[in-house]
């Protein structure tokens, strides 16, 4: 199946910051790439996406960008404040697309 | 609309029981996932299903056994609890396949 790494583990950066997740992934049919955010105790919720017809997306503070040939992608939070702190998770559709592969999170830490 | 809600929020087995998780949702979603998360390893499908009356197996199925008699209900359940089932574990569902998909509140379970 997909084979999805996140990187970094836990990211800790100082209020105003930005701060960068990558994500790569080994199936180069792959088509759909969701960020979702997890905060403590909290459901995840989807905060972006990107679909593989484009190579950046923006919302407000939050991007994603996307290489396919390299098979990565990142989540970029710029101006951080303290209520970004989360857990983010990266996907990845498998074959089939009818199931998703999720990294293994990423915890940031934003400090005021 | 409630979105995905899951049935009970926590639960304490003994080992060899069994119990029945219920996740509903009112958006008349066709696709619906089953997940387990464990600190440091993401969320990590068990069972999904892409239609009433369908389920397949995802990464990690061993276990547990799925039902999809409704569209807008999924049950999963555990035969014989191990300790090694002890998780959180949440449903989530989607329109189509490679589309946002919305997670339920999560199911709390110990197994002693």
């Amino acid at each position: 199946g997909e084979n999805v790494e996140q990187h970094p583990s836990t990211l800790s950066v100082q209020e105003g910051d930005s701060a960068v997740i990558k994500c790569t992934y080994s199936d180069s049919a792959s088509n759909y790439f969701p960020w979702y955010k997890q905060e403590l105790g909290k459901r995840p919720q989807l905060i972006i996406d990107i679909r593989s017809n484009v190579g950046e997306k923006k919302d407000q503070r939050i991007a994603v960008t996307l290489n396919k040939t390299a098979k990565h992608f990142s989540l970029h939070i710029t101006e951080t404040q303290p209520e970004d702190s989360a857990v983010y998770f990266c996907a990845a559709p498998g074959v089939n697309f009818n199931k998703f592969y999720f990294g293994s999170g990423t915890k940031l830490n934003v400090k005021p | 609309n409630a979105g995905v809600t899951q049935t009970p929020k926590f639960r304490v087995l003994k080992t060899g029981q069994s119990m029945t998780l219920l996740c509903a949702q009112d958006m008349n979603h066709e696709y619906m996932y089953w997940y387990r998360q464990d600190p440091g390893m993401g969320l990590r499908l068990i069972h999904y299903s892409v239609g009433e009356g369908t389920t397949a197996k995802g990464e990690v199925p061993d276990g547990y056994n799925v039902s999809r008699l409704k569209k807008q209900n999924f049950l999963l359940g555990l035969e014989s609890a191990a300790p090694s089932q002890t998780s959180v574990y949440f449903c989530a569902s989607s329109y189509i396949s490679g589309n946002e998909q919305f997670f339920g509140p999560g199911t709390r379970l110990t197994v002693l």
